[in-house]
């Protein structure tokens, strides 16, 4: 198993590209995450999805949008990048029992 | 709004030491798990407490739940640089499965 999936690994776009970033789970999970990590902040939910076909709001959503595909894929677009979208974003599956959290490696982003 | 509020942010400790990490809030979870993260790479669960005063050991990794469901702590005894990484605990409401963060302890093990 790959577990949690993500690409690309890295990204540079400048201000006001727009981009996708590409999330695959093969564990048959539900749930699935999307979080920004910036230094001394932790991680931060941006969208989640409990189920196929159901999307939600997490802390930070603005200027993101989600589609989960299927049971698989859950990918995050960002429609016009802003320098303050430069983070290291983090996608995850869980478990419904005990929601513990499988992390992607994550994809480094920087917007100039 | 929940928070989670871990201390210290930094320690630097030399091989052989021991430690403690505190993550505390004013709200009560349902469960509260702690995560290591090494550079470049994603967060990897460690262990999940759900009952209140829980006890759980992992090798030289102590982790307690607090009574009251609303803290926890990490103890490493004889620390090793292999330990160095961000401890990050994150509590959870079975709320759709969301944790809350907390902004994590960046851990440095000197040889």
């Amino acid at each position: 198993n790959a577990g949690v999936t993500q690409t690309p690994k890295f990204q540079v776009l400048k201000t006001g590209q727009s981009m996708t970033l590409q999330c695959a789970q093969d564990m048959n999970h539900n749930s699935m995450y999307w979080y920004r990590q910036d230094p001394g902040m932790g991680l931060r939910l941006i969208y989640y999805s409990a189920s196929e076909g159901t999307t939600d709001k997490g802390e930070v959503p603005n200027g993101y949008n989600v589609s989960r595909l299927n049971k698989r894929e859950f990918s995050l677009r960002l429609e016009s990048a802003a320098p303050s979208q430069t983070s290291v974003y983090f996608c995850a599956s869980s478990e419904e029992e005990t929601y513990e959290q499988y992390f992607g490696p994550g994809t480094r982003l920087t917007v100039t | 709004t929940q928070l989670l509020e871990q201390s210290p942010q930094f320690l630097s400790i030399q091989e052989g030491e021991n430690l403690t990490v505190y993550c505390n809030s004013s709200s009560v979870f349902s469960s509260l798990q702690w995560y290591r993260q090494e550079p470049g790479e994603g967060p990897v669960l460690l262990v999940t407490v759900v009952t209140g005063g829980e006890v759980k050991k992992l090798k030289r990794l102590t982790f307690q739940f607090g009574d009251a469901r609303k803290d926890s702590s990490l103890h490493i005894t004889a620390a090793q640089p292999g330990d160095t990484g961000l401890y990050l605990c994150a509590g959870g409401n079975n709320q759709g499965g969301k944790l809350i963060f907390g902004q994590g302890t960046e851990l440095s093990v000197k040889p």
